[in-house]
């Protein structure tokens, strides 16, 4: 099976802190992505990249940033947490559309 | 702006009947579609994709896709509540990268 795994569960992280979230996966995907999720905001989309060391903005990048150093780890990185950055977190990796996403456990991180 | 459009329900279904949830897209050119389940507190789990117009059925599953109307459906036969879930519709678009995801639909089924 396809793993993706995300390092933390549960984060709680003060306002203004540097955060890391770091993602996974073992089936050499190209393309890996973060989203964030709200109640009635549906999925959102971050970052992705298709590919080492790119990257490629989605519709919320502010605040936001990536690292893809190796084909398999895909970090997103909020630079200074805010406490509107209190979200649940969603990597997913795919070797592209046509074969749909695996997604990640997930990391609710609060922002306080 | 390119979209895929689902009724956020809930879809209440008493416990053995059949749920039909649907969704619409905006990009005639969109080649595969997909189905993910999403219990609360957890991440999407993909169930079902389909490419082709017609139906496609993987045991109480089925999707059913058009696309003349732009429209792909997922039929759950004899509903449990185990199914109650919101459920994701995702379609790709334009770019080989990327799926457009619905907001969701709530099912619920009453025991």
């Amino acid at each position: 099976d396809v793993k993706v795994t995300q390092s933390s569960r549960y984060l709680v992280k003060r306002t203004g802190e540097k955060v890391f979230l770091e993602c996974v996966q073992d089936m050499d995907h190209e393309n890996m992505f973060w989203y964030r999720q709200d109640p009635g905001l549906g999925l959102r989309l971050i970052y992705f990249s298709y590919d080492v060391k790119m990257k490629e903005k989605g519709d919320i990048p502010e605040g936001y940033s990536v690292s893809r150093e190796k084909k398999e780890r895909f970090s997103l990185i909020l630079e200074s947490a805010s406490t509107n950055q209190t979200s649940m977190y969603l990597c997913a990796s795919s070797f592209g559309a046509n074969y749909g996403y695996t997604f990640g456990s997930g990391t609710r991180l609060t922002v306080v | 702006q390119k979209e895929v459009e689902q009724n956020s329900g809930p879809l209440s279904v008493p416990e053995g009947a059949i749920a039909s949830l649907n969704c619409t897209y905006s990009d005639r050119g969109s080649q595969s579609f997909f189905w993910y389940r999403q219990y609360s507190g957890k991440s999407p789990e993909l169930i079902m994709f389909i490419y082709s117009n017609g139906d496609k059925e993987d045991g109480r599953f089925t999707a059913q896709l058009n696309k003349a109307s732009q429209y792909v459906s997922l039929l759950i036969r004899d509903s449990q509540p185990s199914d109650s879930a919101t459920y994701l519709c995702a379609v790709t678009m334009d770019s080989s990268y990327k799926l457009i995801f619905g907001s969701g639909t709530r099912l619920l089924v009453r025991p």
